[in-house]
Formats: structure tokens, C-alpha cells, sequence
């Protein structure tokens, strides 16, 4: 089954700067996605990473604030700009598997925590 | 997207069957049902997927009735590794539809 990869797996940033998170699959998929998992709460879908195009967003999310990259269809990165406590969270990407296997395969996360 | 009710905690006993229900009434004619597990400090992992009927694997059970309004999960003989978070979803990801984490279902497993 496609494994997929995410760097940094934590991270304790200050308040006002930025994080990138790096997801890499192991296969070329066509959907990938980024989620955020405040503690003790479920997922919430940021948005769709579009190869070649644009992220897709979420209500609520904006590309100023998570602006997203995939060049490729193999990875994807996601940035948390000028960051603010609030922003301390589990962030996660999935992405779907190859053709004839269903449900999608999550990263392990990336646990940011802004002080 | 079809919005889904879950128990928000359940309880057990090792080698217990255990049954998660799920309410999806606005469930659309192209939407699967698909269940995810989390462990703590992991992303989900996806457990089973249904249409309608009945599906099995090694790891659990999918009821679904005729109506496809509810489904249900079956964990049989639950043992301590078993506590974890079930997710609940319904979309059409076989066309790579986005998913949509309902609340989840917190199932402690006790010795």
C-alpha cells in the first residue's frame, strides 16, 4: 500500500513566523490533501492540493494564511504563515491510492506547536 | 456532503463484539461509507468501505440496511489494542471526492 511521508513530524515555532510541511507519497496519486486536528477534536479539511493548479479551499481557510504547493504528483507541501498560538495543531495530508484500492492514506502528522 | 452521527464515546471489554452505529440520513446515491481508525499521535487509517449490504474483512464488518440512512460497524473480539478512534464517513471518494471527518467515536477497550 503507498506510504506517505511527513517532515517535519514536529515542530515549536515562535509566533509570527512561517512553517512549511513537506508530504511525500510513494506512488503518483491524483487527490492529495492537508487537514488540521486541533487537540482532542476531529479533522478539519484545510484544502485540496491541485497539481498544476491552485489549492482548492476550505471555508474558514485561505491561501494567505495556508498557502499550499504540488508541483507534482507525488508531493505537496503546506505553509503556515505568521503563525499565532492558535495555530497549534496537528496537521495532516492524505492522499488517494492507486487505482483498485479504496480510502485514502493519511501521513502521521506534524505536531506545531507556536509559542 | 451528507453529514454523519456517531456515539461520542463507547466502552468495552476485551474480547467483546463491539457495534458502532452511524447516522447518515442525507447520504446522496454516489456516496460510499467508510470507516477510519485513529490511534494517538497517528493519522487515520482506513478500516472498511460499503455501498450497501454487507462487508467483510479481516479486520471488521460494515452493516448497511436497504435504506443506507445508518450503517453499522462491527469490531469482533475487541482487545486492548482496539482503543482507538472510529470515524464515520460518507462521500464519493472513488471519484476522489474530499472527506469529511465527522465528530468520531471514542472506544475504550478494558482489560
Amino acid at each position: 500500500s503507498a506510504v506517505i511521508s511527513q517532515k517535519p513530524s514536529r515542530d515549536i515555532c515562535q509566533r509570527g513566523t512561517s512553517l512549511t510541511i513537506q508530504c511525500q507519497v510513494d506512488s503518483q496519486v491524483t487527490m492529495m490533501f492537508w487537514y488540521r486536528q486541533q487537540p482532542g477534536q476531529s479533522l478539519t479539511l484545510i484544502a485540496t492540493a491541485n497539481q498544476g493548479s491552485e489549492a482548492t479551499y476550505e471555508s474558514g481557510f485561505v491561501i494567505d494564511k495556508f498557502p499550499i504547493s504540488r508541483p507534482n504528483l507525488t508531493f505537496s507541501t503546506l505553509t503556515v504563515s505568521n503563525m499565532s498560538p492558535e495555530d497549534s495543531s496537528i496537521y495532516l495530508c492524505s492522499a488517494d491510492l492507486p487505482t483498485g484500492l479504496n480510502g485514502y492514506t493519511f501521513g502521521s502528522g506534524t505536531r506545531l506547536t507556536v509559542v | 456532503l451528507a453529514k454523519t452521527t456517531q456515539p461520542i464515546s463507547m466502552d468495552s471489554y476485551e474480547g467483546q463484539e463491539v457495534n458502532i452505529t452511524c447516522s447518515h440520513n442525507n447520504i446522496a446515491t454516489n456516496d460510499y461509507i467508510t470507516w477510519y481508525q485513529q490511534f494517538p499521535s497517528q493519522g487515520p487509517r482506513f478500516i472498511i468501505q460499503g455501498y450497501k449490504t454487507k462487508v467483510t474483512n479481516e479486520v471488521a464488518s460494515l452493516f448497511i440496511p436497504a435504506d443506507r440512512k445508518s450503517s453499522t460497524l462491527s469490531l469482533p473480539r475487541v482487545s486492548l489494542s482496539d482503543t482507538a478512534v472510529y470515524y464515520c464517513l460518507v462521500g464519493d471518494n472513488n471519484q476522489g471526492g474530499k472527506l469529511i471527518f465527522g465528530q468520531g467515536t471514542e472506544l475504550s477497550v478494558k482489560p
